[in-house]
């Protein structure tokens, strides 16, 4: 079985500071990893994703996060945040050869002016 | 444009009546599938189809019901609804399976069970 554990519910900060959102996960085996955003009143988009490769992946709107197989973790970050960043953000993991993708409990971000 | 559409947007209904929630994609995407988001859980899914005819449970199936007879539609049926069925939902597809596909996502559906 596979988990996903985001280990801030909410993270309030000024804009134009950096933000780090921390994703956590277990499975015994290969996974892909996903970071996706939503909008209020807004389905999920997807932001980046790891497959395979460099660990550092580029995704949209200045967003990286950082694949670490030694932690098992996935962490988002951006270095200088807009208020149009407000929104929750969900990371996720499925496996190679899976049918399921399973959902961290999502980190609420509020960008204050 | 490339879609996944939900309908209705919101629903206010009571317990036992049965309520159909509408979902389509117009992308010939294999793979479609349910997820329920509530606060501090996520998005936990309901129940998930390959293709046509071929559908399987997901975490929380209990209380659903769903159908796949054509590629494009995938309803979610709640044939006695519940108050512990209020919730957000969301219908996703992606061309095939999970995998490395990130997956498309409909707008929600909120649901509100008395």
């Amino acid at each position: 079985a596979q988990s996903v554990t985001q280990l801030d519910s909410q993270v309030p900060v000024f804009e134009e500071a950096p933000v780090e959102l921390r994703c956590n996960y277990s499975s015994s085996v290969s996974v892909y990893l996903f970071w996706y955003v939503q909008y209020p009143n807004q389905g999920l988009q997807l932001l980046l994703k790891y497959l395979s490769g460099s660990t550092l992946v580029k995704g949209i709107n200045g967003f990286e996060a950082e694949f670490n197989k030694s932690q098992t973790s996935f962490h988002l970050r951006k270095p200088s945040v807009h208020i149009s960043d407000t929104a929750e953000y969900f990371c996720a993991v499925s496996r190679a050869a899976g049918n399921k993708l399973t959902f961290g409990g999502g980190t609420r971000v509020l960008v204050k002016p | 444009e490339a879609q996944v559409t939900q309908n209705p947007r919101y629903l206010i209904t009571v317990t036992g009546k049965k309520l159909t929630v509408t979902c389509s994609q117009n992308m010939n995407h294999e793979y479609m599938s349910w997820y329920r988001q509530d606060p501090g859980l996520g998005l936990r899914q309901i129940y998930y189809s390959m293709n046509v005819e071929v559908t399987d449970k997901g975490d929380v199936p209990e209380g659903y019901k769903v159908s796949r007879k054509e590629k494009r539609n995938f309803p979610l049926i709640l044939e006695s609804p519940s108050p512990n069925q209020t919730s957000l939902y969301f219908c996703a597809s992606s061309f095939s399976g999970v995998g490395n596909q990130p997956q498309h996502f409909g707008d929600g559906t909120r649901l509100s069970i008395l």
